[in-house]
């Protein structure tokens, strides 16, 4: 099945500063790429998604990328601010419309 | 719209116990997913109801099941608790179909503390 590895695990960066989330995937034939934000105690939710056949997707501060040959694909957070401060995660499925398999997420704490 | 909707928002079992979690996903919604979360584990994926069918399972014991009615609510049962499988259970509805994945929506979770 399904690998998803995560890195980093915490992350704490300056408010204002970039942060960037990797992950890696070991299934060739996933083809959707959804990031999740889930602030304490609350539920996850969907920040932005990619599906194989685009390389790179931006919505206001946050950009996802994929590497489809490299198997891997990040997030990208620019001018970060205290509400980006929550646990991120990354997640992948494969055709056929495969569960997702989320990795382990990265705690993100925006220093003021 | 409603959300996904889940029952009951806690519950403390002991072990050897069995519990049913329930979930209500939004209106319109066929899919509906369940997950475990846990501090050091993340989000485990542990079964996907589409149509009333289980189309995806994850790697979790037999203990574990599920069935989804044909209003596209969804139960999850853990037979014989343990202490391990306290955990924040998260249901998850979507419009995914057949052959391709959309946006999970999650409930709010049922906090299971075994005892």
């Amino acid at each position: 099945g399904e690998n998803v590895e995560q890195h980093p695990s915490t992350l704490s960066v300056q408010e204002g500063d970039s942060a960037v989330i990797k992950c890696t995937y070991s299934d060739s034939a996933s083809n959707y790429f959804p990031w999740y934000k889930q602030e304490l105690g609350k539920r996850p939710q969907l920040i932005i998604d990619i599906r194989s056949n685009v390389g790179e997707k931006k919505d206001q501060r946050i950009a996802v990328t994929l590497n489809k040959t490299a198997k891997h694909f990040s997030l990208h957070i620019t001018e970060t601010q205290p509400e980006d401060s929550a646990v991120y995660f990354c997640a992948a499925a494969g055709g056929g419309a495969d569960g997702l398999t989320f990795g382990k997420g990265t705690h993100l704490i925006i220093q003021p | 719209k409603a959300g996904v909707t889940q029952t009951p928002r806690y519950l403390i079992k002991t072990r050897g116990q069995q519990v049913t979690l329930s979930c209500s996903p939004i209106s319109g919604h066929r899919s509906v997913s369940w997950y475990q979360q846990t501090p050091g584990q993340g989000l485990q994926f542990l079964f996907e109801y589409f149509s009333e069918t289980q189309r995806n399972k994850g790697n979790f014991p037999g203990r574990f099941s599920g069935r989804q009615f044909s209003n596209s609510r969804s139960e999850m049962n853990v037979s014989t608790l343990e202490l391990g499988d306290s955990a924040l259970y998260l249901c998850a509805s979507s419009l995914s179909t057949a052959t391709t994945n959309e946006k999970l929506f999650f409930g709010s979770g049922t906090q299971l503390s075994v005892l």
